[in-house]
């Protein structure tokens, strides 16, 4: 069986560009979860959606956004890249929106020059 | 692969000797803890958790401590081997809907054969 699956696996921008990184949940999960981790540091938490709604949001400016699909894929973009915005995003899956249990995809690495 | 984390602690073990890995925790309304185990290039995998009403759990080799005194939680591996090498996150989740993780900062275990 698949696990979580993320594209692109590398991607390059340049400040003020903007992004959308994807991810494929593990079938049958609804829930879907976005994590930033830059070098060096634990991930943090941006957002969870459930059945296509946002559930949970982290501290994150506006210019992160999300949205979920009716087949449970996500979408994360970010707009005006900043040089800081440079990281491994991670998306996670669970079952349901109060599962324990996550699940990671490999991540998508972004470089903002 | 790249590097996850380049300037975290580092434990470095021999091949066979058991590991400590040991993790302070921030919130005491957390009612959930996980140690996950992140490789070069890839996310976080789930090894363990334990429930804030136990202070013990065993998996396979893998054994971990919960202090609620203290706000402290370790990770022990016995007979560690050099498929163990890499960098160790502990995380928790407070009692809300979303059950979002937060991630402490992470050791770099090292198995030298």
């Amino acid at each position: 069986d698949a696990g979580v699956t993320q594209s692109p696996t590398h991607l390059i921008k340049t400040r003020g560009q903007q992004v959308t990184l994807r991810c494929s949940p593990i079938s049958g999960h609804k829930s879907v979860s976005w994590y930033q981790q830059v070098l060096g540091q634990g991930p943090q938490f941006i957002f969870q959606y459930y059945e296509k709604e946002e559930r949970g949001r982290g501290n994150f400016p506006d210019r992160f956004s999300a949205r979920q699909f009716p087949n449970y894929s996500s979408e994360l973009n970010v707009n005006a890249l900043l040089l800081g915005d440079s990281a491994l995003y991670l998306c996670a899956s669970s079952s349901v929106v109060n599962n324990n249990e996550q699940f990671f995809g490999p991540g998508t690495r972004l470089t903002v020059l | 692969g790249e590097s996850v984390g380049l300037h975290l602690p580092t434990l470095s073990v021999q091949e066979g000797d058991n590991s400590i890995i040991n993790c302070a925790y921030s919130n005491s309304a957390s009612d959930y803890f996980i140690w996950y185990k992140q490789e070069s290039g890839k996310g976080p995998q789930f090894i363990i958790d334990i429930r804030s009403n136990m202070d013990k759990r065993q998996g396979q080799r893998v054994t971990v401590l919960l202090n609620k005194t203290v706000k402290h939680l370790s990770l022990q591996i016995a007979a560690t081997q050099p498929g163990d090498s890499a960098v160790y996150f502990c995380a928790e989740i407070m009692d809300t809907g979303r059950r979002a993780l937060t991630f402490g900062s992470g050791t770099r275990l090292q198995v030298q054969p």
